[in-house]
Formats: structure tokens, sequence, C-alpha cells
């Protein structure tokens, strides 16, 4: 079957546009979590939602927002971007946010703010 | 913050086995243990998770110590193909703290 996928793959943006990245889940998974991964720091964890609700959030500011539709696909948009912002944005999937499911990640979209 | 202690890398033989250890001493009740591994410029890959009980599926073994406060992550004979960061992540069930919490793993070289 078909996994995360997640588009763009790659993609350049100014300082100060926004930008808005897509995820598509497996088929019949209600959950898609957001991550972003520098470098610097790591894997971090933006926002998970599960039938359209945000169910967690990570530390990071209010410019990074998100959202989930009712076909399970999310959208994350990042306003007035920072060259900070630059990273591998990756999304995951699972069927519920149980502990029995795993999460299966797509190949991410490299974002570079110039 | 991550809740898990990884060395930072290391090496095995291929055809060999691969024993990662992990360290989280300050484990709950209810949290269970993942492990995820990155190839290079891949996504996270899910490979095992357990409570209490050692685990076994067709990637990996995950063996727990009684007291959960470590736990080793066995790839009975690893191959090229396995050299990878491997992230050890301890997870509660569900709810607002269920998220994935990456430390900066370990990583894994694979040699010939």
């Amino acid at each position: 079957k078909a996994g995360v996928t997640q588009t763009p793959r790659y993609l350049i943006k100014t300082r100060g546009q926004q930008v808005t990245l897509s995820c598509s889940p497996i088929s019949g998974h209600r959950s898609v979590s957001w991550y972003q991964q520098t470098p610097g720091q790591g894997l971090q964890f933006l926002f998970e939602y599960f039938s359209e609700t945000q169910r967690n959030k990570g530390n990071f500011p209010g410019r990074f927002s998100g959202r989930q539709f009712s076909n399970s696909r999310s959208e994350m948009n990042v306003s007035t971007l920072e060259l900070g912002d630059s990273a591998l944005y990756l999304c995951a999937s699972s069927f519920t946010t149980a502990v029995n499911y795993g999460y299966t990640f797509g190949s991410g979209t490299r974002l570079t703010v110039v | 913050d991550a809740k898990t202690t990884q060395p930072t890398s290391m090496d095995c033989a291929e055809g060999r086995a691969a024993n990662l250890p992990c360290n989280h001493s300050t484990i709950s009740g209810n949290e269970y243990v993942y492990w995820y591994r990155q190839i290079h410029s891949q996504g996270p890959q899910y490979i095992i998770h357990g409570l209490k009980n050692n685990e076994t599926n067709e990637m990996a073994s995950l063996i727990i110590t009684e007291d959960r406060k470590s736990s080793t992550l066995i790839l009975p004979h690893a191959t090229l193909r396995d050299t990878a960061v491997y992230y050890c992540i301890v997870r509660v069930p569900a709810g607002a703290n269920s998220k994935l919490t990456f430390g900066k793993g370990i990583t894994l070289s694979v040699r010939p």
C-alpha cells in the first residue's frame, strides 16, 4: 500500500514569506504528526492531529500552524519565514495515537529559507 | 526533553549481531519503550516496541531489563543497510504526552 506522501520534496523560500507543506497519510490512518529536523536540534515535535483535532503541540512559536482535513490529509503552514526555519519537515501517520501502533514517516520536505 | 540516554556511536561487523543499549532510568510504569531508526536522508522507520516483556519481530529483538531501567535492541545479523541512527524513545500509551520525543540517538556503522 502507498506510504506517507509529503509534497513538495524540496522548497526554497525567502525570509518573510510563508509556506504550506502537505502530507497525505497512509489510507485508514487518522493520526498525523509533524516534526522538524535540523542538524543542531535534531528531531523536534511540532504537533499532532487526530480526526481533524489538534491533540498535542510542541514548543514552537505561533508562526507554525497546522490543520487536518476530513480525509485525514494534513497541512502545516509557517508564516514570516526566518533563516532558522530551514530544515527537513517530516510527517508521520498512525492508525490511532494508541501505543500499539507505530508511526510511519514520510520522506520529508526539505525547506531552505534564503 | 528526551528521557533516554544512548551512546553516541558504535560499530559492528557485517553478519554479526549488533546490540544497541539504551538507558531509561526514570521510565514510569505506563511508558513503553520504542525504537526507530533513520537512514540518511530518509524519515525515521519504526522497528519495535515493548512494555516489560522481551519482544521480537522480523527486524529485531528488544530486551528490557526486569527493573525496566534499560533495554537493548538486537539486530541479529547486521547488514550494511542497517547503518543508520537508532533512536530509543519512551512513550505513554495515549493522551497529551503521547508524542514521540527523539533524543540524539546512536549512530550504528556496519563495516564490511
